[in-house]
């Protein structure tokens, strides 16, 4: 089975701190995605990578930036965190879009 | 924009009884059609797939694919407690090939 690994379950910083998410994959997927759930507001994608280096804007990429130097390896990052970022951001990876998607156990991030 | 609609709910079924969740998706281009379940506080989870008009069944779930009506739905035979959950669908978009585009989720409640 393919494993998406989120390095942190819950997490909690302060406002204006540069935040790290970490997503590993273990299947040598192409595709990387981040993605922030709010209530209400269902899944929208931050960013997404279709290869190593490649990044592309999703929907809601402000206040975001993300890496990917590895294949297996894709972050999201923070760079001045502020309360409205407060979400649960849950990564994804896929072979081909009509695979579908295998998630990770998500991100649960305060901001205070 | 390409869309994906779901009725929120909740959708309140008894046990033993049929669940039937239904989504609309503006991309005519869309070819491929996922349900995924997603239990509070967790990640969503695979749990249907298709990709040809009609129906497609997996133990106690039916997938229904009608790309005429751009309608997709999932029925859930023999509802037990257990399937309470948020059922997101997602379809491709045809703009971008390895990309979902995802509805905002039903919730499920099956009471005993």
């Amino acid at each position: 089975d393919v494993k998406v690994t989120q390095s942190s379950r819950y997490l909690v910083k302060r406002t204006g701190e540069k935040v790290f998410l970490e997503c590993v994959q273990d299947m040598d997927h192409e595709n990387m995605f981040w993605y922030r759930q709010d209530p209400g507001l269902g899944l929208r994608l931050i960013y997404f990578s279709y290869d190593v280096k490649m990044k592309e804007k999703g929907d809601i990429p402000e206040g975001y930036s993300v890496s990917r130097e590895k294949k297996e390896r894709f972050s999201l990052i923070l760079e001045s965190a502020s309360t409205n970022q407060t979400s649960m951001y849950l990564c994804a990876s896929s072979l081909r879009g009509d695979y579908g998607y295998t998630f990770g156990s998500g991100t649960r991030l305060t901001v205070v | 924009q390409k869309e994906v609609e779901q009725n929120s709910g909740p959708l309140s079924v008894p046990e033993g009884a049929i669940a039937s969740l239904n989504c609309t998706y503006s991309d005519r281009g869309s070819q491929s059609f996922f349900w995924y379940r997603q239990y509070s506080g967790k990640s969503p989870e695979l749990i249907m797939f298709i990709y040809s008009n009609g129906d497609k069944e997996d133990g106690r779930f039916t997938a229904q694919l009608n790309k005429a009506s751009q309608y997709v739905s999932l029925l859930i035979r023999d509802s037990q407690p257990s399937d309470s959950a948020t059922y997101l669908c997602a379809v491709t978009f045809s703009g971008g090939y390895n990309k979902l585009i995802f509805g905002a989720g039903t919730r499920l409640a099956v009471h005993p």
